[in-house]
Formats: structure tokens, C-alpha cells, sequence
């Protein structure tokens, strides 16, 4: 049972390009998310997805993009890349959204510096 | 607005007890979570209250006080290991997570 998934671990682009972060579960999770974490603060909501073809904005929406067309995984593409989206990107995903204070599983994490 | 308040760093020293304080102020309130998370790693799941008490989990317990919005990660027997950043996070009533900025616990040998 491999969990949530992440690639690539680390990445470096340069400012105005475009990439995708791939995130995959393989627990039959309908709730996912992408959140970005900077130095010294916590985890800041991307995007949301509650189950297949369903996706909704969070906190830091902006200059992101995803889909959901299965339920097992759920890419984050960055549109045009800006040194202020230099951080590390999780990938969580939880059972249901009412399960997500206990069990909420993270993948290990992307390393995104653009320059 | 909603915000989470956690100390920035705590030092203590191996072998003794530590307590992570965690105060908030969210629309709404179904339950407290505690991660953990060491330099480099992804949050890992600690405890999760959503009834005012003390749950107990080996070395770990956690504490909630709802009419305090209050509520506190306690550490016993510490351990090096132990060394890393807890986030206390809360879900609203919009079931959303909203995340404290990570207490640094520092522990001396």
C-alpha cells in the first residue's frame, strides 16, 4: 500500500514556465488537496477536490490549476512559474472530508524553486 | 478572521515533559488535530479531539477545551527523536483545515 504518492521530489524551473506536480492515492480516498508550505508558516490550501470531476479553490488559489478525472489522482499544474511560488508543495488526501481531522495522509513532499 | 496561535519554538530538555499550547479562533469548530512534522518531512498525523478531555496516545496526549477554544499538545519522556515541528490545525464548520504556523521543539540533551 504505497499512500499518497508525490513526483517530482524536486523541481527548479525558471520564472514563466509551466509544469505539472502529480499527486496519486491509492486508498480509495475521496477527499484531496494540494497545499503549500513557506519557512516559518503552516500549511496554506491550494486547491481541494471532495470526489472525481469536483474541485474547489482555497486559500491560495492564484496561479494554479488542477483537475480531478479519476479518483486516485489529482495533478496541480503551475501556469506560468514566479519566484513567489518557491515553496513545498503537499499533496493530502483523507477517507472524506468529515475524516479529515484524523486521517489525513501527506506525501512526502515537492521542492519547487523557481528562479 | 480565522487564526490558530501556537508558540514559535520550545526548548526542554531529554527526558522531561513539554506542552505545546494551541489557541483559536475559527467559524466554527469540529475538532483540534495535532501533526508532526521533522526538517524535510511531511506532517504526520498525532491525535485528534473533537470532545472537550484528555485523549492519551503512549507518550503523547492531547487536551481540549472548547468554551476555552483552547487546546494543548503535552510530551512525556522526550526523547531526541522528538525533535521537529508540531502543528495544531482545526476544522471549521465549511469542513476545512486551518493550521497553526508550527511550534520548533528543541530538545537538549
Amino acid at each position: 500500500n504505497a499512500g499518497v504518492t508525490q513526483t517530482p521530489k524536486f523541481q527548479v524551473l525558471k520564472t514563466g514556465q509551466s509544469m505539472t506536480l502529480q499527486c496519486a492515492q491509492d486508498m480509495n480516498h475521496e477527499y484531496m488537496s494540494w497545499y503549500r508550505q513557506d519557512p516559518g508558516m503552516g500549511l496554506r490550501l491550494i486547491h481541494y477536490s471532495v470526489g472525481a470531476g469536483i474541485t474547489d479553490q482555497g486559500e491560495v488559489p492564484n496561479g494554479y490549476n488542477v483537475s480531478r478525472s479519476t479518483t486516485e489522482d489529482f495533478p496541480l499544474r503551475l501556469l506560468s512559474a514566479a519566484p513567489s511560488q518557491t515553496s513545498v508543495y503537499f499533496c493530502a488526501s483523507s477517507y472524506s472530508t468529515q475524516t479529515m481531522g484524523y486521517g489525513y495522509t501527506f506525501g512526502s513532499g515537492t521542492r519547487l524553486t523557481v528562479v | 478572521g480565522q487564526s490558530l496561535e501556537q508558540p514559535s519554538e520550545v526548548t526542554a530538555v531529554e527526558g522531561a515533559i513539554v506542552q505545546i499550547n494551541c489557541t483559536y479562533q475559527t467559524s466554527g469548530f469540529y475538532g483540534l488535530s495535532w501533526y508532526q512534522q521533522h526538517d524535510g518531512g511531511a506532517p504526520t498525523f498525532l491525535s485528534y479531539n473533537a470532545l472537550d478531555g484528555l485523549e492519551e496516545t503512549g507518550r503523547f496526549s492531547s487536551f481540549l477545551s472548547r468554551s476555552d477554544s483552547y487546546g494543548y499538545l503535552l510530551l512525556q519522556e522526550l526523547q531526541m527523536k522528538d525533535s521537529a515541528s508540531y502543528f495544531c490545525a482545526v476544522m471549521d464548520s465549511n469542513y476545512q483545515l486551518i493550521w497553526g504556523a508550527g511550534t520548533k521543539l528543541i530538545i537538549k540533551p
